[in-house]
């Protein structure tokens, strides 16, 4: 299994210019999620997706659009890019179990490696 | 909103064990108290889980107190690649990071 893996891992754009960032998951996970993270700071959820089909804002949403374009992929779009979007942005998918009376609930999630984007 | 309240920074000398806390004084009854870590700009990678009771897998010890209200990480020997941030998470749905605590292992 590859895990998460993103796409591409490093990108410069000028301001006003769109891109895509892309994420794929391997391991058959129902929820994934976009944070960035700030030099010095923590994660910040962008955008969630519980399940396919359906797509939830997280924390700073502002200035992004995700799709769920099937169980596999979750990907983040940035339409005008800005400066203030400078950051290193990282994927997870998420595996959740609901233990039951004898049996603990697991709730792991998984990230990827993290695509560093330079808006100039 | 982060729901937990971490140190900025600790210290810790090689080979000892390293107890980092955590408080999460509003946790409520089906939430669960977890622990990640980011290691120098990589993913964060999941520590450890639980909801009442202490847990322990290879990686560390997790002491969660009677009210719930707070919780300890234990690396029972910590060595330079435990230089990290910590992060403590209590979130069901959606993992809502904080801004975690920076863990220096001196040698």
């Amino acid at each position: 299994n590859a895990g998460v893996t993103q796409t591409p891992k490093f990108q410069v754009l000028k301001t006003g210019q769109s891109m895509t960032l892309q994420c794929a998951q391997d391991m058959n996970h129902n929820s994934m999620y976009w944070y960035r993270q700030d030099p010095g700071m923590g994660l910040r959820l962008i955008y969630y997706s519980a399940s396919e089909g359906t797509t939830d804002k997280g924390e700073v949403p502002n200035g992004y659009n995700v799709s769920r374009l099937n169980k596999r992929e979750f990907s983040l779009r940035l339409e005008s890019a800005a400066p203030s979007q400078t950051s290193v942005y990282f994927c997870a998918s998420r595996v959740f179990y609901r233990g039951g009376l004898n049996s603990k609930s697991y709730n792991e999630q998984f990230f990827g490696p993290g695509t560093r984007l330079t808006v100039l | 909103d982060a729901k937990t309240t971490q140190p900025t920074s600790m210290d810790c000398a090689e080979g000892r064990a390293a107890n980092l806390p955590c408080n999460h004084s509003t946790i409520s009854g089906n939430e669960y108290v977890y622990w990640y870590r980011q290691i120098h700009s990589q993913g964060p990678q999941y520590i450890i889980h639980g909801l009442k009771n202490n847990e322990t897998n290879e990686m560390a010890s997790l002491i969660i107190t009677e009210d719930r209200k707070s919780s300890t990480l234990i690396l029972p020997h910590a060595t330079l690649r435990d230089t990290a941030v910590y992060y403590c998470i209590v979130r069901d749905d959606k993992i809502i990071f904080g801004k975690g605590t920076r863990l220096h292992i001196l040698p």
